[in-house]
């Protein structure tokens, strides 16, 4: 099936652990987002890449570094987690980020619990 | 940046209509997104405004006047499974979505 996907579903941890989330896309899309969703339901863009090239990066702590190894994954690695980074993170994906014009696809989301 | 508002949440009885109103204020705004999430899961694209008024696609509708910075999407024939939150985004010319905080819809028999 065509689809957004992300590996894990869900990852409980210790404060302080270093842990990736990783997100594909067989869409053939050129540009990829990683979001963030608190408890409140706030859902906020956190990075985007298009073609394996960092286009946005809103105002997100250094220890979250996304790395896109081809245009079709992106993934996200955090270092040394804290109990504020707990919230689901969604991946999602569209054909061209310019023009703001283009339907993204969500992933199922990663429910990421920080203990 | 952009401020996007919109109610908490809306109660509805089936095959009632609801419209959710969404103001903005944006730097950048290129067109205004509605999407709907069903708790647990992702969010879903419903529809897209870049021009101004109405765009109707089956039982959902949504509007969008720039110069007032509102949108609405309209509900109508409203069904049990419509009970989700629907999230009002504005987008800029880079794609960059920014989201309101949601309004969740509780559709009761």
């Amino acid at each position: 099936d065509t689809a957004v996907s992300q590996t894990p579903k869900y990852l409980v941890t210790q404060m302080g652990n270093d842990k990736s989330i990783k997100c594909e896309q067989n869409l053939g899309h050129d540009t990829m987002y990683w979001y963030k969703q608190d408890s409140k339901k706030f859902l906020k863009i956190m990075f985007s890449y298009n073609n394996k090239e960092l286009i946005i990066n809103e105002t997100v702590p250094n220890r979250f570094s996304p790395k896109s190894p081809d245009k079709a994954h992106l993934n996200l690695h955090i270092n040394s987690l804290e109990l504020g980074d707990s919230a689901v993170y969604f991946c999602a994906s569209s054909q061209v980020g310019a023009g703001g014009d283009n339907e993204q696809f969500f992933g199922p989301g990663t429910r990421l619990t920080v203990l | 940046g952009q401020n996007i508002d919109q109610p908490t949440e809306m109660t509805a009885t089936e095959g009632a209509i609801v419209q959710i109103n969404c103001t903005y204020q944006t730097s950048g705004f290129n067109g205004l997104f509605w999407y709907q999430q069903h708790a647990g899961e992702a969010p879903t694209f419903l529809s897209y405004n870049v021009l101004d008024g109405l765009e109707e696609k089956g039982r959902f509708s949504s509007f969008l006047s720039r110069s007032k910075g509102y949108s609405y999407l309209l509900l109508k024939e409203l069904q049990m499974k419509d009970s989700a939150s629907y999230l009002c985004a504005g987008t800029d010319s880079w794609g960059k979505l920014q989201f309101g905080a949601g309004t969740q819809v509780v559709v009761t028999p």
